[in-house]
């Protein structure tokens, strides 16, 4: 149990245009999500928090127009990547919590942006 | 920042041996968690250990909590080359929430 989804698993894009990440909670009602991006041979950095029907709260230096996250439902969140730039490339984690284990975080198995 | 650190940054030990890494942070914690990450890949959670816990063990794992020093410690007894990957510890950053705060984390190697 506790699978989380994240699609597509790579995606190359031009320069400017604009990238959706969807993170799927597969069996199990996710009342929290969240997003990191992990740059090569770095840590994960957490970037926001999103609460099903609310919107979500961004850390600080991450720019939330840039970055712009859904969670509309209890199994869904998506991160659009707006405009992405070359330093916008890098790995993009998502990571959902239930409401029974609040302290565990199931993740995703990453998506990697590369923009040319 | 509220990241932790930990070290050694890069360990490469055979097949057999024991590895062992650290984790220091800065914040007082209500659990200290450890993650495993393949190269490219999502991460996989291996152990939680509260703040009121000293040592706990999972299989070949054993994880060690000193508050007094904020530190952990992960030991992975006789590695196996599947073992390969790095490892992260991670605190529980705001009281009211559950936002994880990931260490630096340390890339293991086990040779075969």
């Amino acid at each position: 149990g506790a699978v989380v989804s994240q699609h597509p698993s790579w995606v190359i894009c031009k320069s400017g245009t604009s990238v959706k990440i969807e993170c799927r909670s597969l069996d199990f009602q996710a009342t929290t999500m969240f997003w990191y991006r992990q740059f090569p041979k770095q840590s994960l950095m957490l970037m926001a928090t999103s609460n099903e029907g609310s919107k979500a709260t961004y850390e600080q230096g991450v720019e939330k127009d840039k970055f712009l996250i859904n969670h509309a439902s209890l199994t869904l969140s998506t991160l659009t990547v707006t405009s992405a730039h070359p330093e916008d490339s890098s790995f993009y984690i998502c990571s959902a919590t239930s409401s029974r284990g609040v302290y565990e975080q199931y993740f995703g198995p990453g998506t990697r942006l590369t923009v040319t | 920042s509220q990241q932790g650190e930990e070290d050694p940054q890069a360990l490469s030990i055979q097949e057999g041996e024991n590895a062992t890494m650290n984790c220091s942070y800065k914040t007082s914690i209500n659990n200290l968690q450890w993650y495993r990450q393949n190269s490219g890949r999502g991460l996989v959670h291996l152990i939680l250990i509260r703040s009121n816990e000293r040592e706990k063990h999972s299989g070949r794992l054993r994880v060690t909590l000193d508050t007094s020093k904020k530190s952990s410690s992960l030991l992975i007894t006789a590695s196996r080359a599947a073992d390969t990957a790095s490892y992260f510890c991670a605190t529980i950053y705001g009281g009211a929430t559950n936002k994880l705060i990931f260490g630096t984390g340390t890339l293991l190697a086990v040779q075969p």
